[in-house]
């Protein structure tokens, strides 16, 4: 079983539209989470750390349910320029490596 | 502030052969991480470098070598170059405690033909 798995889409939503992601992870003893943004052919940018809080920043909200081991990313009032590929990151606590899902592609249609 | 720099942007080696990666972390990061994103996957961690040692190493074979200087700077080496090295390399750097968020460079693309 992977360490992190995500369904890869692709979501194609139109600009407005509220999309979700979920990201499972296999590990309980993980300890941070985040999402990470990638461009085609760029490197993954930090979009936001997820705490177990939950926590929000503009249209985007990540939340971390422990008890079912996922995390969640929801975009409120896509944008043009939310098509991305959104990649989940779990950090096992255990040891330093952070493990990557495989990414779920978001395009948001005019 | 100079964000995480990879060089080179490009590299195109054949089968057999070995090649240098190099990576600069942001500054104020000791921390580089290693690494490797096929195309159409999420990024495989290669290894971790804090204090000129490897920290922790993903399932990579021996072929993948790696480095710190005092700098904090790094290089990734592979020998023995296989097809199925071609992918992007990232290096992404971090400070301190291991669960802070990374930041990564822009990579560095290498074609093995």
């Amino acid at each position: 079983r992977k360490e992190v798995e995500q369904d890869p889409g692709p979501f194609n939503v139109p600009e407005g539209a509220t999309v979700a992601f979920n990201c499972t992870y296999s590990n309980s003893a993980s300890q941070s989470f985040f999402w990470y943004r990638q461009d085609c052919r760029k490197e993954p940018k930090l979009l936001m750390s997820v705490y177990s809080s939950g926590n929000e920043d503009g249209r985007f909200t990540a939340q971390l349910n422990r008890a079912s081991q996922y995390i969640s990313l929801l975009i409120r009032d896509s944008k043009l320029s939310d098509s991305a590929t959104y990649l989940c990151v779990v950090n096992i606590g255990t040891g330093n490596q952070f493990y990557f899902g495989t990414g779920t592609s978001l395009t948001v249609i005019p | 502030d100079a964000g995480v720099t990879q060089s080179p942007t490009h590299l195109i080696k054949t089968r057999g052969q070995q090649v240098t990666l190099r990576c600069s972390p942001k500054s104020g990061h000791d921390t580089v991480s290693w690494y490797q994103q096929a195309l159409g996957q999420g990024p495989q961690f290669i290894f971790q470098y804090y204090e000129e040692e490897e920290r922790q190493r993903g399932n990579f074979p021996d072929r993948f070598s790696g480095h710190q200087y005092p700098n904090y700077s790094s290089e990734l080496n592979v020998n023995a170059l296989l097809l199925g090295d071609s992918a992007l390399y990232l290096c992404a750097s971090s400070f301190g405690s291991v669960y802070n968020e990374q930041f990564f460079g822009p990579g560095t693309r290498l074609t093995v033909l």
